[in-house]
């Protein structure tokens, strides 16, 4: 499995952009890049999954440059309640065989 | 849609004592099911992957016979701790994947805090 690197802690303010980068160097052909959100004693929670360019939903958007080598994660107008840990994690057949999880980014929001 | 439960939220127990935690799936079948363990400050760690109506596979340095997984129908998974020590107090979380579906869906996780 690809392994992946990224920043252990980020800080901010709400209302800011918060983008999060993550490195995969060894991404396989067949590799998904998918992030979960992780809030103190909860499971995690499915944010974004992409494979090339860019993909944006309710939440967020990711961006995966043609090399795939990276992903960007973007939250816009962040609040309070973005204070979570964010795992970037990449996989072969999206979602269907068990996840390693890297150590995550934890994101403060600050007021 | 794709929610997953976890029995109980959180469990207290004297060391030596058994505990069981139910995974379950909602409101989809899936045939699929995995265990994690996340100690404080760390990542999670996947222990099991339980598929339904077969034997759980373990990870390297998951002791099978400690932690008996059952996963006997399409919508429910249990991991049970046999004679649980203080050093298994951590946090279970399971996830369960939809049989028509890519994406893994997790359960809100179990405490377990052996005495």
């Amino acid at each position: 499995l690809a392994k992946t690197t990224q920043p252990i802690s980020m800080d901010s303010y709400e209302g800011q952009e918060v983008n999060i980068t993550c490195s995969h160097n060894n991404i396989a052909t067949n590799d998904y890049i998918t992030w979960y959100q992780q809030f103190p004693s909860q499971g995690p929670r499915f944010i974004i999954q992409g494979y090339k360019t860019k993909v944006t939903n309710e939440v967020a958007s990711l961006f995966i440059p043609a090399d795939r080598k990276s992903s960007t994660l973007s939250l816009p107008r962040v609040s309070l309640s973005d204070t979570a840990v964010y795992y970037c994690l990449v996989a072969p057949d999206t979602g269907r065989r068990a996840l390693t999880f890297g150590s995550g980014t934890r994101l403060q929001v600050q007021p | 849609g794709a929610v997953v439960s976890q029995h109980p939220s959180r469990v207290i127990c004297k060391s030596g004592t058994s505990v069981k935690i139910e995974c379950r799936s909602l409101d989809f079948q899936a045939t699929t099911m995995f265990w994690y363990r996340q100690f404080p400050k760390q990542s999670l760690m996947l222990m099991a992957t339980s598929n339904e109506g077969s034997k759980a596979t373990y990870e390297q340095g998951v002791e099978k016979d400690k932690f008996l997984i059952n996963h006997a129908s399409l919508t429910l998974s249990t991991l049970t701790v046999t004679s649980a020590h203080p050093e298994d107090s951590s946090f279970y979380i399971c996830s369960a994947l939809p049989f028509d579906r890519e994406t893994q869906y997790f359960g809100p996780g179990t405490r377990l805090l052996v005495l």
